[in-house]
């Protein structure tokens, strides 16, 4: 079964700092992934889609791929008390018609 | 900026009730789907709708589930005799294409009392 993996927290962080979250997927032929955010009682929100190996930078945001590891994971700058939420992690693999979500990290920031 | 909408926010239902969420796809999108997400859990695929038909659907999505695109921009997702464990939020989500990003709407909460 395809999976995706994240640690579900919480994971606390101070104002400002940098928050990273991680995330890894079992089937090698995934091709798109995702981050979203989710507030509590709410829908996934799109932050960053990320297709190829490396970096990709939006304003806070940097989504980094590493498909030989299987393994992405999400950067977020000048961490505000807004942030604090729940982080989605999300795939689509080449074959399926799909987007497999992981459970999701909390993330707390600290003022 | 486009959205999907869906309607109702909430919907309290009785066991055994039939159950009809609607969804509004963003207009140029192709490709339609429809998630689950029970409290506190995981955000868990149901099905996928492409071409008037589904094109994937889970363990999850049985025969008490349909879908439906009945007009040009409505994307339905039926339960036909709710049970208690039904409860939960349902997301609609739309993508453009195969492989980008999906979009999903604000969600249905459907208490089965």
């Amino acid at each position: 079964q395809k999976e995706v993996e994240q640690n579900s927290g919480p994971l606390s962080v101070p104002e400002g700092a940098i928050a990273s979250l991680n995330c890894t997927y079992s089937d090698r032929v995934s091709q798109s992934f995702f981050w979203y955010r989710q507030y509590s009682g709410k829908s996934p929100e799109l932050i960053m889609s990320i297709y190829s190996n490396g970096d990709k930078e939006d304003g806070r945001f940097t989504a980094q791929l590493n498909k030989a590891s299987q393994y992405v994971s999400l950067l977020i700058r000048d961490s505000q008390p807004s942030d604090s939420a729940t982080y989605l992690c999300a795939v689509r693999t080449r074959t399926d018609d799909k987007i497999i979500f992981g459970k999701g990290t909390r993330l707390h920031i600290l003022p | 900026e486009p959205e999907v909408t869906q309607t109702p926010s909430h919907q309290v239902t009785q066991m055994g009730q039939e159950v009809i969420l609607r969804c509004v796809p963003i207009s140029n999108h192709l490709y339609f789907y429809w998630y689950r997400q029970i409290l506190g859990q995981k955000v868990e695929f149901l099905v996928s709708f492409y071409n008037n038909e589904i094109s994937e659907k889970s363990e999850i999505f049985d025969d008490q589930f349909s879908v439906e695109r009945p007009d040009g921009s409505n994307f339905t997702l039926k339960i036909r005799s709710t049970k208690l464990e039904d409860s939960a939020m349902y997301f609609c989500a739309s993508t453009r294409d195969r492989n980008t990003e999906a979009f999903f709407g604000q969600g249905t909460r459907l208490t089965v009392v």
